[in-house]
C-alpha cells in the first residue's frame, strides 16, 4: 500500500540555524500539507500546497517557513532560522483533491531546537 | 469560531472493557469529520472517517464512530478495548477547506 514516507525520522539542530524537512507524497497525489504538533499539544495546520503554490497558510508560517516541490516526488519544508518554539513534530500530508479531501499523513519528523 | 472539542484529556479502561471518545464539532454546516490514533512515537493513522450516507462508520481495529447531527457529535467506540489500543486519540474535522482541524486529543490508558 502506498504511503507517505518523511526524512530525517529525527533533527536535533541549534537555535538560528536552517533546516529542511523532507517528505515524499504518494505518487498520485497533487495536493500537499505539513501540519505541526509541539509536544503535549494538539496538531496544527501549517500549510497547504497544490500547483506548486501556496494553496492556504495559518499564522504560524510566517516568513521563516516555506515549502518546495523541487521535483516530481519531494516536497520540502524549510526553516530558514530556528527558534526553540520551532522544536516540534512536523508531519506531511498528501491527498488526491482539495476541499473535502481525505488526507494521508507521514510518520512525521520530531525537530529539537537547543 | 471553528473548532473541535474533545472534552476528556484521559481516560482509563480495563482490558475488555468498552470505550467511547467523545469528539464535538462546531461548524455551520457538517463537515467531513475523521478519527485518528497515535501510537507514542508515530505518526498519525485513520481509524475512520464520515463524509455522508450512514451515520455510523466502521473503521479498522474494531472501532466504530457514530454520526449524531443533533448533538454535533462524532463519538468513537470500541466494544472491547485490547491493552494494543493504549494511545492517543485525535478527533479532526475538514470543513470547507482542505486544512483539517484537529481536536486536543484524548490519552487512552489501558490495564489489564
Amino acid at each position: 500500500e502506498p504511503e507517505v514516507t518523511q526524512t530525517p525520522s529525527h533533527q536535533v539542530t541549534q537555535m538560528g540555524q536552517e533546516v529542511i524537512l523532507r517528505c515524499v507524497p504518494i505518487s498520485n497525489h497533487l495536493y500537499f500539507y505539513w501540519y505541526r504538533q509541539i509536544l503535549g499539544q494538539k496538531v496544527e495546520f501549517l500549510v497547504s500546497f497544490y500547483n506548486n503554490e501556496i494553496s492556504e497558510k495559518s499564522e504560524i508560517f510566517d516568513d521563516q517557513f516555506s515549502v518546495e516541490r523541487p521535483d516530481g516526488s519531494n516536497f520540502t519544508l524549510k526553516i530558514r532560522s530556528t527558534k526553540l518554539e520551532d522544536s516540534a513534530m512536523y508531519f506531511c500530508a498528501s491527498g488526491t483533491s482539495g476541499d473535502y479531501n481525505e488526507q494521508f499523513f507521514g510518520p512525521g519528523t520530531r525537530l529539537t531546537v537547543l | 469560531a471553528q473548532s473541535v472539542t474533545q472534552p476528556d484529556i484521559h481516560i482509563t479502561v480495563s482490558e475488555g472493557a468498552s470505550l467511547e471518545l467523545r469528539c464535538n464539532y462546531s461548524y455551520g454546516a457538517t463537515p467531513y469529520l475523521f478519527w485518528y490514533v497515535q501510537s507514542p512515537g508515530q505518526g498519525l493513522q485513520l481509524l475512520l472517517k464520515y463524509f455522508s450516507g450512514d451515520t455510523l462508520v466502521q473503521g479498522i481495529k474494531g472501532f466504530e464512530a457514530e454520526f449524531k447531527r443533533s448533538q454535533s457529535s462524532f463519538n468513537l467506540r470500541k466494544p472491547s478495548v485490547h491493552w494494543s489500543d493504549a494511545a492517543e486519540y485525535f478527533c479532526a474535522a475538514l470543513p470547507n477547506t482542505d486544512k483539517l482541524i484537529f481536536g486536543t486529543g484524548t490519552r487512552l490508558q489501558v490495564f489489564p
